[in-house]
């Protein structure tokens, strides 16, 4: 079964300073991941995924993530952190063995200090 | 512009008094689905729709219904509401059912059932 953690509830960091939002999963086949934030009275909005090829993939508003398959792992990071990161993040993934539903993990609420 | 939109973005109701939330997006995205989401439990779906005609149950179905008469329209309906539904609400769709294809979400509908 496919499964994702996010194993802090919360991370908090100063801005300017870089930051890490964590992601681990499990599935069957192949992993698709994908990061997700949510700004307040918003809808999610699509970061960035990983489907194939590099490790690391870059996306929208300066994001990256890192795919590790030996450790099953996702993190999302930025070198600089700004006041407006502040957000719901979202970690999600799906498999290539032909299955329709993505699984979400239950978020991590990033607080950027000025 | 690019969008799914849900209506309504607030609802209140009483037990049992049959609702539906519209979902509709512009983007002829062959995949809809549906999730609801609660604190520390991220989002999970309810049902999703590969295309017209075409639905099935996601992890969370009991006590919802859908449909998906047009390509572009995905209601879903709660013919008997319950206070456990209370909740916020995302429709979503995607370009198709492939793993690979990311998520355009709603604004989102807050639901209260007293």
């Amino acid at each position: 079964a496919q499964s994702v953690a996010q194993p802090e509830d919360q991370v908090n960091v100063a801005e300017g300073n870089p930051l890490t939002v964590k992601c681990t999963y499990s599935v069957s086949g192949n992993p698709y991941l994908f990061w997700y934030v949510q700004y307040p009275n918003r809808g999610l909005q699509f970061l960035l995924k990983y489907i194939t090829g590099d490790n690391l993939v870059k996306g929208s508003y300066g994001f990256e993530a890192e795919f590790n398959k030996s450790q099953t792992s996702f993190h999302l990071k930025k070198p600089s952190a700004l006041v407006s990161d502040s957000a719901l993040y979202f970690c999600a993934v799906r498999d290539d063995t032909g299955g329709f539903k993505t699984i979400f993990g239950a978020g991590t609420r990033l607080f950027v200090k000025a | 512009e690019a969008q799914v939109t849900q209506n309504p973005r607030y609802l209140i109701t009483v037990t049992g008094k049959k609702l539906t939330v519209t979902c509709s997006q512009n983007m002829n995205h062959e995949y809809m689905s549906w999730y609801r989401q609660d604190p520390g439990l991220g989002l999970r779906q309810i049902y999703y729709s590969m295309n017209v005609e075409v639905t099935d149950k996601g992890d969370v179905p009991e006590g919802y219904k859908v449909s998906r008469k047009e390509k572009r329209n995905f209601p879903l309906i709660l013919e008997s509401p319950s206070p456990n539904q209370t909740s916020l609400y995302f429709c979503a769709s995607s370009l198709n059912g492939a793993g690979n294809t990311e998520a355009f979400f709603g604004q989102g509908t807050r639901l209260t059932v007293v």
